[in-house]
């Protein structure tokens, strides 16, 4: 079946570094979504992008739909970044369920 | 406008009674889903609603099943608990089902529901 893998699995980062997270999948998709998980257990959406560039303040994303991978750039990261962030995917006609990657884990220290 | 509502945010059971948690999505949103979330497992589909259908189901056994109302309420039920059931489990809604091309298929996410099984 389909493959989302992700990575790194966790970071440490000084506040104020950038940092890049990258998504592989093993499948065309009609939908990529980054999230990230709070403390709470909620899950922020950051991105909707099965393709090209978005950019949201601090953060920005990419999807190369064609090579299979998306990348989540954070810059200048706060320790508010810290947390989990997922990658998930709806395979291309095989509609229903989002596929999750097993997330980055991010602790952004002062 | 309002999210995605999930009711009760934490509930204790003990193992082999059964448990309803309630999801209210968006304000205009038809499709709902729903998601477990454990340590060991991650994040795992276990089914979506639209327009009061199950279009699509997860590998997990007949325990767990769930329904969509008119007004796109839903409800997973989950009977018989086991120790293993413990998770956190999560709905989505969205515009239109998640099979679809066209972008409306954002998935936003409510709070949860922390259910811990003793």
């Amino acid at each position: 079946g389909i493959q989302v893998e992700q990575s790194p699995p966790d970071l440490i980062l000084q506040e104020g570094a950038n940092s890049t997270l990258r998504c592989n999948f093993s499948d065309s998709v009609n939908n990529l979504q980054w999230f990230h998980q709070n403390p709470w257990g909620q899950l922020i959406n950051l991105f909707y992008i099965p393709s090209g560039t978005k950019q949201n303040g601090r953060l920005s994303a990419t999807t190369v739909a064609t090579e299979r991978y998306s990348l989540l750039y954070i810059s200048s990261s706060q320790t508010t970044d810290s947390g989990v962030y997922f990658c998930a995917v709806v395979i291309y006609n095989q509609g229903g369920k989002l596929i999750f990657g097993q997330g980055t884990e991010l602790s952004v220290k002062p | 406008k309002a999210g995605v509502t999930q009711t009760p945010r934490y509930l204790i059971k003990t193992r082999g009674q059964q448990v309803t948690l309630s999801c209210s999505p968006i304000s205009g949103h038809r499709s709902v889903s729903w998601y477990q979330q454990t340590p060991g497992q991650g994040l795992q589909f276990l089914f979506e609603y639209f327009s009061e259908t199950q279009r699509n189901k997860g590998n997990f056994p007949g325990r767990f099943s769930g329904r969509q109302f008119s007004n796109s309420r839903s409800e997973m039920n989950v009977s018989t608990l086991e120790l293993g059931d413990s998770a956190l489990y999560l709905c989505a809604s969205s515009f239109t089902h998640s099979g679809s091309l066209s972008g409306a298929n954002v998935l936003t996410f409510g709070a949860g529901s922390r259910l811990t099984v003793l």
